[in-house]
């Protein structure tokens, strides 16, 4: 069985760009979260998606933003770039939601 | 708001010494709790969690750990470190639904041969 896959796994953008990050989940699973990681801050959670619409959400601003295909398949946006949006983007897809499996994640760099 | 507090950002051992990681947590509701490991330049991978039931927790890899309500602790261990347990560790709280966790700073753990 195919694990998390994230694409790209590395990207540069400059300020004032948006960016979109692709997750696609375990077969079968239908829910994904997505979390930032980040040296100074550790991980947060960014938000989850369940059957295509978003179930929780995490405290960041509305450049942030997802979706969930009937497939599963999961797309977050970030829309305005700044530096501090420099991060690996991780996420995750999960059947039951008591174990997450994580993809290796996307690398962003703002330049 | 659940919260998790993970002490000594490093933690350093000999090859087939006790590992011992530690984790405090607040929660106002019965926590579920993780600890998952993160190798570098991928994901995180669950090594175990505890929800409801027996309090000491088996994992992959001789890991387990123990949930203390009166301390509210659950502290990671491994008998014997192995060189390839080296990594960084996160301990990680959610409510009952399990998708959005709370995690720790992490713990880099290094192992020394």
């Amino acid at each position: 069985k195919a694990g998390v896959t994230q694409t790209p796994r590395y990207l540069i953008k400059t300020r004032g760009q948006q960016v979109t990050l692709s997750c696609s989940p375990i077969s079968g699973h239908r829910s994904v979260s997505w979390y930032q990681q980040t040296p100074g801050q550790g991980l947060q959670f960014l938000f989850e998606y369940f059957s295509e619409t978003q179930r929780n959400k995490g405290n960041f601003p509305g450049r942030f933003s997802g979706r969930q295909f009937s497939n599963s398949r999961s797309e977050m946006n970030v829309s305005t770039l700044e530096l501090g949006d420099s991060a690996l983007y991780l996420c995750a897809s999960s059947f039951t939601g008591e174990k997450l499996f994580f993809g290796s994640g996307t690398q962003l760099s703002v330049l | 708001a659940q919260s998790v507090t993970q002490l000594g950002s490093h933690v350093s051992v000999s090859e087939g010494a006790l590992v011992l990681l530690r984790c405090n947590y607040s929660s106002s509701v019965p926590p579920y709790l993780f600890w998952y490991v993160q190798y570098p330049n991928q994901g995180l991978q669950l090594l175990l969690k505890y929800t409801t039931g027996a309090t000491l927790v088996k994992g992959i890899n001789g890991f387990e750990a123990e949930f203390k309500k009166s301390e509210t602790s659950f502290h990671l261990t491994k008998p014997s470190a192995h060189m390839s347990d080296a990594a960084e560790y996160f301990c990680a709280v959610s409510d009952a639904d399990g998708n959005k966790l709370v995690f720790g700073a992490g713990t880099i753990l290094r192992v020394k041969s």
